[in-house]
């Protein structure tokens, strides 16, 4: 069965800190992995996917298959990176979604 | 990047009665349109999954006959909730995908409250 787990439903970081939000999988196939991000009053977004491994806005996530995880970093956090972030799993077509993790970043 | 837009954005209604929402892909042809339903505080959880001109499929669990789903077109497809009850109230996503990365793009919902 497709499930993705994210542990945390909230991180509450200061403006420049390291940023880790977790994300553990279980899929019985290869899997393709994303992140969607959700501002404040405003629509569900692809933040990034694993197969491009490219940054965006400073996150980068790896995906590890041997721990099935795939957690977004940021090394230095900002106040508008303050959002609710959902990790998710394609497999045939379909997104299966995590919880979500608020992040909050002060000032 | 690719836009989709749903209506209404929010609607009550009586309980018994039916409610459609639309979905429409602005600026693509969208093969593959996406029916999720959110509580509050809780992660999307996908319906049914249909595909343009054909009957949408069925997550288990959801009932084809309470949400009637319609994919007439490649930029709309429509969800009806057939006798609503107010635990069909929620939020209602959906999302479209016709690119070549079938990257899915979502809408902004639709809050439906039923009394």
């Amino acid at each position: 069965a497709q499930r993705v787990t994210q542990p945390e439903k909230l991180l509450s970081v200061f403006k420049g800190a390291p940023v880790e939000l977790k994300c553990n999988y279980s899929y019985s196939g290869s899997p393709e992995l994303f992140w969607y991000v959700q501002y404040s009053r405003q629509r569900l977004q692809l933040l990034l996917r694993h197969i491009s491994r490219e940054s965006i806005k400073g996150f980068t996530a790896d995906l590890n298959k041997g721990e099935t995880s795939f957690h977004l970093k940021k090394p230095f956090a900002q106040e508008e990176d303050s959002a609710m972030y959902y990790c998710a799993l394609s497999g045939k077509q379909k997104l299966v979604f995590g919880t979500g993790t608020r992040l909050l970043v002060s000032p | 990047g690719a836009v989709v837009s749903q209506h209404p954005s929010w609607v009550i209604c009586k309980s018994g009665t039916s409610v459609k929402i639309e979905c429409r892909s602005l600026d693509f042809q969208a093969t593959t349109m996406f029916w999720y339903r959110q509580f509050p505080k809780q992660s999307l959880m996908l319906m049914a999954t249909s595909n343009e001109g054909s009957k949408a499929t069925y997550e288990q669990g959801v009932e084809k006959d309470k949400f009637l789903i319609n994919h007439a077109s490649l930029t709309l497809s429509t969800l009806t909730v057939t006798s609503a009850h107010p635990e069909d109230s929620s939020f209602y996503i959906c999302s479209a995908s016709g690119g070549q990365n079938n990257e899915q793009f979502f809408g902004p919902g639709t809050r439906l409250t039923v009394l």
